[in-house]
């Protein structure tokens, strides 16, 4: 199975602050790699798909990069809505294997 | 537009099966090249792939709980359904259901739309 590792686990920032979370894949994935958005009690929302497309209508703040094993999601300036958990997911093999998370939260 | 909605009982005793329905609207599960898919989500934990179901009929399963899983599907209903055999406590968790989209090219996969989700504990 590919190990996809999240960091960091959580963080604290301001609205208006640029995001960084950082995930990476315990082997080359190409760009096979997606990004998702939960909020609490919610189901996760797809953000971004093979690493840099953005979903039809999610903010264009939100931006996604790399390809092999190490992957970058941005969110230029944090907003109110965009506190939340945020989780990647790698889509090159079978098993389907996810990210353990990052929550960001209010500073 | 898509919508996915989950069912089926809250509370599975240990050692039963567990049994949950998706229920599909908008998009017929037998057609194009799509996938159909269960995820779930412990409290306060990450996300974990069950399986998926493709619209040929073909299926596929995650190794950690292949022995245990069935995900099948009734094109008459538009609905498609998720067994997991001998629970126990460690199945407790959200449970979700969604559609994993193909792209054009190049083989991509994403998951979206997601159903909203239903809570099962497994206890006596």
């Amino acid at each position: 199975d590919i190990q996809m590792t999240q960091s960091p686990s959580s963080l604290s920032a301001s609205v208006g602050d640029r995001v960084t979370i950082t995930c990476r894949a315990s082997q080359s994935i190409n760009n096979y790699l997606n990004w998702y958005q939960q909020k609490p009690g919610k189901a996760p929302n797809l953000l971004i798909y093979a690493a840099s497309i953005l979903q039809s209508g999610v903010p264009s703040r939100f931006s996604g990069s790399g390809s092999g094993t190490d992957f970058t999601l941005t969110i230029s300036s944090l907003q109110p809505e965009d506190f939340a958990t945020y989780f990647c997911q790698q889509s090159y093999s079978i098993p389907l294997t996810f990210g353990g998370g990052t929550k960001v939260e209010i500073k | 537009q898509v919508q996915l909605q989950e069912s089926g009982p809250g509370l599975v005793k240990p050692s039963q099966t567990l049994s949950l329905t998706c229920t599909v609207s908008g998009d017929p599960i037998s057609s194009g090249s799509y996938y159909w898919s269960w995820i779930r989500q412990p409290a306060g934990k990450g996300l974990e792939w069950i399986g998926r179901l493709h619209t040929s009929g073909s299926t596929n399963y995650s190794p950690s709980h292949k022995s245990r899983v069935t995900i099948s599907g009734d094109t008459s209903k538009n609905q498609f359904f998720l067994k997991l055999s001998s629970v126990t406590a460690a199945d407790t968790a959200m449970y979700y259901c969604a559609r994993i989209e193909v792209g054009d090219t190049g083989g991509y996969t994403w998951f979206d739309p997601w159903g909203q989700g239903t809570l099962v504990t497994v206890s006596s």
